[in-house]
């Protein structure tokens, strides 16, 4: 398994708090991946990043934020929890944009969380 | 936002049974596809990445075709087993994007 761990894996917040979600990995892979995965939408992209301090935005990227401040930690934040942020969230890595085998994404075990 | 779209969405067959599904993608600027299995309660792993029109891979009892032209990749299994049953996503890549997942097959193998 690629080494990729999230935190915390399960969240109750409540509308309105901040919270923020880590990735973290250990294969010092270049990309790393937020998407949320909602029943009839699949794997969205929220943002992704493509080296340290160097992000952009994904399909579904209003009321999140990312930073990525070492080579291994992505944090995923929402500003302001929503009830439509209620969702599963999944990090995801690959060893390049290179050629399409190092495009292969590794994904972590998943946040799920829970806006009330 | 690409559109990728999987049929059908599910399919329910027996124990022994050969089944296969579609991913359908946008024919023009293509640059890769790729297929995915997960399974309940754990994350996506990579199956198969393909590049070529005309490329087949293949990995047991699971295999994949690809028409970059017409803009769809089949994946087969055959003689399934309860323990193929899982969602399959692909993924299509083009020049100018990201992977865009399209929303999977969820296959149920009965014994």
């Amino acid at each position: 398994d690629a080494g990729i761990t999230q935190s915390p894996r399960h969240k109750v917040t409540e509308t309105g708090t901040p919270v923020t979600l880590r990735c973290h990995q250990t294969e010092n892979h270049r990309y790393m991946y937020w998407y949320r995965q909602d029943p009839g939408h699949g794997l969205r992209l929220i943002h992704y990043s493509y080296g340290v301090k160097d992000t952009d935005k994904g399909e579904v990227s209003d009321g999140y934020s990312v930073s990525r401040s070492k080579t291994e930690d992505f944090l995923l934040t929402l500003e302001s929890a929503t009830s439509s942020q209620t969702s599963v969230y999944f990090c995801a890595i690959s060893e390049s944009g290179g050629t399409p085998a190092q495009e292969t994404q590794y994904f972590g075990p998943g946040t799920r969380l829970l806006v009330l | 936002i690409l559109n990728v779209e999987q049929s059908p969405q599910s399919l329910h067959v027996q124990e022994g049974d050969s089944t296969n599904f579609t991913c359908s993608f946008p024919s023009s600027n293509f640059y890769a596809l790729h297929w995915y299995r997960w399974e309940t309660a754990k994350s996506p792993e990579a199956l198969f990445v393909m590049t070529l029109n005309g490329d087949e891979k293949k990995k047991g009892r699971i295999s994949a075709t690809l028409n970059t032209k017409e803009g769809y990749s089949y994946l087969y299994i055959k003689g399934s087993q309860p323990e193929d049953s899982a969602t399959y996503l692909c993924a299509f890549r083009s020049g100018y994007s990201t992977l865009t997942f399209g929303k999977g097959t969820m296959l149920l193998v009965s014994p």
